[in-house]
């Protein structure tokens, strides 16, 4: 069946980045956009962007723009998301989440603390 | 975008009893030309992802109880659960992805009375 894998949880200083990575398994990776999803602590789902793994096209939420890189390694079937200039409102659960079956990563908690 | 409103913000229910959740968007997220309303329901525990109940507003996806239901179109939809169990004590989110940003409801809480 359909899985997504995501890396690890991570703890940045205020003005890192991370790099979050999602592994999908169960289908042809190139098929379908992934989506990247956020929820802070207590709070609400909050939509990222989307990448498309076939030509690497992405579109991001305009809140994130200049500071948000979505990527992917066809040659591993690995999405990537990359947030730069980090905040401490940027501490969450980053989700990668497959369009049309809305099939969801476990999540990556990145924690930003100096 | 589409600016997705749930209401209540939560809601304590007695077991057996019928939960009802309603989720309004500010535009419609039904696309005419296939007729799908581009809507679909979450439920999600502490510590869990947000896990689909439901797609095109009231399609169950697999394996969820068919206590589980969906109705609505165009800009008003409604979640139940008809007879409330203890394993359903979560929060649900509705989710438009009718356009980019996917947007979502602020999220109900459910509990139980």
């Amino acid at each position: 069946q359909v899985q997504l894998v995501q890396s690890g949880a991570e703890v940045k200083k205020p003005a890192a980045s991370v790099k979050v990575s999602c592994k999908p398994s169960g289908y042809t990776f190139t098929h379908y956009y992934m989506h990247w999803v956020r929820q802070a602590p207590g709070q609400g789902l909050e939509w990222m962007g989307w990448i498309n793994p076939n030509s690497g096209a992405t579109k991001s939420a305009q809140k994130f723009q200049g500071r948000v890189t979505m990527t992917r390694d066809t040659s591993i079937n690995t999405a990537y998301m990359e947030l730069s200039r980090l905040r401490s409102d940027d501490t969450a659960v980053y989700y990668c989440v497959r369009e049309d079956i809305m099939v969801w990563g476990q999540g990556t908690l990145v924690t930003v603390s100096s | 975008d589409i600016v997705m409103t749930q209401s209540p913000d939560s809601l304590a229910v007695s077991l057996g009893e019928r939960a009802t959740i309603n989720c309004k968007s500010s535009q419609t997220v039904l696309f005419t030309s296939n007729k799908k309303n581009f809507l679909a329901w979450y439920q999600q525990k502490p510590g869990q992802p947000p896990k689909l109940l439901l797609y095109w507003a009231s399609s169950r996806d697999s394996g969820v109880p068919d206590r589980f239901s969906g109705s609505g179109s165009g800009t008003d939809f409604t979640l139940t659960i008809s007879s409330l169990q203890a394993e359903d004590v979560a929060v649900y989110y509705c989710h438009q992805y009718y356009s980019s940003p996917w947007t979502f409801g602020q999220g109900t809480k459910v509990e139980i009375k």
